[in-house]
Order: structure tokens, then C-alpha cells, then sequence
């Protein structure tokens, strides 16, 4: 089974550029997040969705960050403009469907953006 | 917004050793989730817990939930060179009506194992 895809693995910007993300979750996986990690710290969650629609951002920089996920199934995030502090590795993860017993997400690769 | 503690934030141990690693939440929590994240690569889901005092085994590595489910552990019985990485606390809340299982991890705690 292959696992959660995303491109690209590294990116290097300069303040205010834009950037883009892209995520491929499991395949049938209803429920994608995408967590950014600060070094030396654990994931924070900026936008969860199930299917298409959104179900939490209220950790999303909405002035300048973005996200969607047409169809339900792969997802975009997007930095507009980018600032020095949004130098972090940008984790997508999926799971199966929301469930309250066993919610197993799996993370992938990350992409690691440095803001210059 | 949910905060999630975890203890301590490095651990050196030398191989064969015990390594336990804490976290701790101010609020109930309705679940609780492990990652194991290696140098240079992405988290990996270990364990679940959901009910009070669970207590659940994988090999050597032992984990609890509190009483309260305000508090778990992770135990690892005779470290090896292979457990190497950062290991994270998730906790999901069902405070303030939310119910998708969104996660907050703790801080991480750093396991240098050395030969």
C-alpha cells in the first residue's frame, strides 16, 4: 500500500515569495491534516479536513496561509506571502475516517521550507 | 487552547537501560496518542489508549493512561540502539464541543541511546 505523497521534499524561498505544498493521502483515507513542525518541537495542526470540507483550522494563519482539497481527495497548502518564522517542515498526514476509538494518522514525508 | 507537557526533553541512556518518557495535560482528555519520530524522518503512530488506567504492551515498550486521562506514560524495558528518536505525546479532547479527534502533540522527548 503505497503511503502518504508530497512534493516537493524541499523548497527555499526568500521573504514574502510564495509557495505552494501538495499532499496525496492514502488512498480511501477520508480525514487529511496538514501539521507544521517547528524545529525542536512536535507537530502543530493548521487545517484538518474530512472529504472536502474543513472540520478545524483555528491554527491557520488565514491572512497568509491557505488550503483545499477539491474532490475529497489530494490537498494544496499554500504561503502568501512567506515570512522568516514559516521556516519549518510541512507535514501531511491521513486516516482512514474519524473515528473516537482508533484514529491512527499517517504522516508523510514533509516538505521542509527555508525562508530567506 | 489544549496544552499537552511533556517530561523530559532530552534522555540519554546507555543501551540496555530504561527510558520513560511523560505527558501531561491540564484538561480531560478523551484519547491519547504515541509517535516515534527518527532523525530526519516523519512520526509514526505506536499505540492508542482511550480508557481510564489502560495500560498496553508492545514488546518492551509499556504504556499507560492515567486514572483521570489527564496524564500517560511510555516505558521502554532495555533500550536498544534502535530506539533512537524523538517520541511524542498526541492528545485529542472533546472540550469545547470538537469531536474530529484533532490531535495536540507534546514538545517530544529526545532518546539518545548509546552503544
Amino acid at each position: 500500500e503505497a503511503g502518504v505523497a508530497q512534493s516537493p521534499r524541499y523548497k527555499i524561498i526568500e521573504k514574502r515569495q510564495s509557495v505552494a505544498f501538495w499532499c496525496n493521502p492514502i488512498s480511501g483515507h477520508a480525514t487529511l491534516y496538514w501539521y507544521q513542525q517547528i524545529l525542536g518541537q512536535g507537530p502543530k495542526l493548521l487545517i484538518q479536513f474530512q472529504n472536502n470540507g474543513v472540520v478545524d483550522d483555528s491554527q491557520l494563519p488565514k491572512d497568509r496561509f491557505s488550503a483545499e482539497r477539491l474532490k475529497g481527495v489530494d490537498s494544496t497548502l499554500k504561503i502568501q506571502p512567506a515570512k522568516l518564522e514559516d521556516s519549518a517542515v510541512y507535514l501531511c498526514a491521513s486516516s482512514l475516517e474519524w473515528n473516537p476509538t482508533y484514529n491512527e494518522q499517517f504522516f508523510g514525508p514533509g516538505t521542509r521550507l527555508t525562508v530567506l | 487552547g489544549q496544552q499537552v507537557m511533556q517530561i523530559p526533553q532530552y534522555q540519554h541512556v546507555q543501551e540496555g537501560e530504561d527510558f520513560t518518557t511523560y505527558c501531561n495535560s491540564s484538561t480531560t482528555l478523551s484519547n491519547i496518542q504515541w509517535y516515534k519520530q527518527r532523525p530526519g524522518g516523519h512520526p509514526v503512530f505506536l499505540i492508542q489508549l482511550v480508557k481510564s488506567g489502560e495500560v498496553k504492551k508492545q514488546k518492551r515498550l509499556t504504556f499507560q493512561f492515567g486514572e483521570a486521562k489527564k496524564n500517560s506514560s511510555l516505558h521502554i524495558t532495555a533500550t536498544q540502539t534502535t530506539d533512537v528518536g524523538t517520541y511524542f505525546c498526541a492528545a485529542a479532547s472533546n472540550a469545547g464541543g470538537t469531536s474530529y479527534g484533532k490531535l495536540t502533540f507534546g514538545q517530544g522527548t529526545i532518546l539518545t541511546v548509546h552503544p
